[in-house]
C-alpha cells in the first residue's frame, strides 16, 4: 500500500465543494516536507494543480486549493463541474530508510 | 508548450529487456531534471527514477535498483529507460516527468521535487 493515504473515491454535485485528505506521517509530511497534487483522466497525460502545498501553476484555476498541517494535506475543489471528474494523487517526499518520492494511492472524483 | 511524448513499450516476456524513450520538446532540456515514474494496472503512481539536467546524478527507486538504467540524450532532447531483468510486476504505464529544477538528488534537493510536466505515457506489459 502507499505511504500517503487517500480515500479512494468522492464525489459531489455540480456546483458543491468537496475535499481530499492525504495522511502521512513524521518521515513524509510530518516531517515538514512540501506536498503536491496532480489530476489524471485515465489515457492522458497527468497535470500538476497544487505544488508546495498550496501554490497553482499559471492555468489552473483558482477552485482548486491546497493545504497543509501537521501529517496531512488536503485538496479543496470549490464549484464543481464535470471536468473536474478525474483521479487526484497527492506528492510528497519520504525521508525513511532509502529516501524517495512517493505518491498517495489516489482519489477518484465523480461529479453526480 | 511543453510537450513529452513517450515511446518504445509492448509486451516482453520476464526476464528480457525493454528501452523506453521521452522525446521532449518546448524547453530548453538540457536545464532540467527527468524523472520516469510508472502506474501499474489498477494502481496508483509509482516513482521509478530520475536522472539530473547534465546526466551525471542518478537516483531510483528501490523497487527498480539493479535493473533499470536512466540516462538522456541533450542533444537529441531525450530521455530514456533501460529496463533489463523485467519481471510481471513491472507491468505498467511508463510516464516520463519534468523536473522544475536541475535533478540533482540529495535529501535536501530531491525534498523539494515535484513534476510539472508529464507525457501520456506508454505501456509495458511483461508476460510469457
Amino acid at each position: 500500500q502507499s505511504v500517503l493515504t487517500q480515500p479512494p473515491s468522492v464525489s459531489g454535485a455540480p456546483g458543491q465543494r468537496v475535499s481530499i485528505s492525504c495522511t502521512g506521517s513524521s518521515s513524509n509530511i510530518g516531517a515538514g516536507y512540501d506536498v503536491h497534487w496532480y489530476q489524471h483522466l485515465p489515457g492522458t497525460a497527468p497535470k500538476l494543480l497544487i505544488y508546495n502545498n498550496r501554490n497553482r501553476p499559471s492555468g489552473v484555476p483558482d477552485r482548486f486549493s491546497g493545504s497543509k498541517s501537521g501529517t496531512s494535506a488536503s485538496l479543496a475543489i470549490t464549484g464543481l463541474q464535470a471536468e473536474d471528474e478525474a483521479d487526484y494523487y497527492c506528492q510528497s517526499f519520504d525521508s525513511s530508510l532509502t529516501f524517495h518520492l512517493v505518491f498517495g494511492g489516489g482519489t477518484k472524483l465523480t461529479v453526480l | 508548450q511543453v510537450q513529452l511524448v513517450e515511446s518504445g513499450g509492448g509486451v516482453v516476456q520476464p526476464g528480457r529487456s525493454l528501452r523506453l524513450s521521452c522525446a521532449a520538446s518546448g524547453f530548453t532540456f538540457s536545464s532540467y531534471g527527468m524523472h520516469w515514474v510508472r502506474q501499474a494496472p489498477g494502481k496508483g503512481l509509482e516513482w521509478v527514477a530520475v536522472i539530473s539536467y547534465d546526466g551525471n546524478n542518478k537516483y531510483y527507486a528501490d523497487s527498480v535498483k539493479g535493473r533499470f538504467t536512466i540516462s538522456r540524450d541533450n542533444f537529441k532532447n531525450t530521455l530514456y529507460l533501460q529496463m533489463d531483468s523485467l519481471r510481471a510486476e513491472d507491468t505498467a504505464v511508463y510516464f516520463c516527468a519534468k523536473d522544475p529544477g536541475s535533478g540533482y538528488c540529495n535529501i535536501a534537493s530531491c525534498s523539494l521535487t515535484y513534476f510539472d510536466f508529464w507525457g501520456q505515457g506508454t505501456l509495458a506489459t511483461v508476460s510469457s
